[in-house]
């Protein structure tokens, strides 16, 4: 109940198109959904977060689109850049539970073709 | 601002020998909390510690211990190593001790085990 699933494993996108990673969870008492981005050799960047109260939040070209009664939520890169190459994790947590753990998804490795 | 510092960047250990990695969190954040990436995976929780108690553990065997000190910086020690342990270790620093939120991660420790 602990786990967060995550697909695909790897992408490839056109410059230009548009990134879909998915994800799904199964503990409803989860209420932190955020995306980290991560550059081989360096720590996980957090990208963009929602809270399950919304159901879509817009950051410059990364969007989250969360869908609380199926349990899953995705992030949505347009107008794909070489730059966002990189693997992408989303993760979930009780924000409010002290001591408690960021639950990763496996990652999805992001490659942009120029 | 100086972000979430992590050292050694690397080390190469031998197995059944002892490693402690080091943290720094950002100035103000009284929260850190540790991970570990093996490659291809996502992060798993280690250890939470907040205002220099331990708030909370993964499920990681007796052998991974950590403290917290005064001025918040914290030591994660991990005794009889197993070419398992080998991984990279984050460490990631918050305000506040709430599960997952407002954290930033350090660069990392790669620690290599043979």
């Amino acid at each position: 109940q602990q786990q967060v699933k995550q697909s695909p494993q790897s992408l490839i996108v056109q410059k230009g198109g548009i990134s879909i990673i998915n994800c799904a969870y199964e503990n409803t008492a989860f209420d932190y959904f955020p995306w980290y981005q991560q550059f081989p050799g360096k720590g996980p960047a957090l990208l963009i977060a929602i809270r399950p109260d919304v159901s879509e939040k817009k950051e410059g070209r990364f969007t989250i689109s969360f869908n609380k009664s199926a349990k899953q939520f995705s992030l949505h890169i347009m107008d794909s850049q070489p730059g966002d190459s990189a693997t992408y994790f989303c993760a979930a947590s009780m924000s409010n539970q002290a001591g408690t753990a960021l639950i990763f998804g496996k990652g999805t490795t992001l490659s942009v073709s120029s | 601002d100086a972000g979430v510092t992590q050292s050694p960047t690397h080390l190469i250990k031998t197995r059944g020998q002892h490693v402690t990695l080091r943290c720094s969190p950002i100035s103000g954040h009284k929260s850190v909390s540790w991970y570990q990436q093996v490659l291809g995976q996502g992060p798993q929780f280690i250890f939470q510690y907040y205002e220099k108690e331990e708030r909370g553990r993964g499920n990681f065997p007796d052998r991974f211990s950590a403290r917290q000190f005064p001025n918040y910086s914290s030591e994660l020690n991990v005794n009889a190593l197993l070419l398992g342990d080998s991984a990279l270790y984050l460490c990631a620093s918050s305000f506040s001790a709430g599960g997952g939120y407002g954290y930033t991660f350090g660069s990392g420790t790669r620690l290599t085990v043979v």
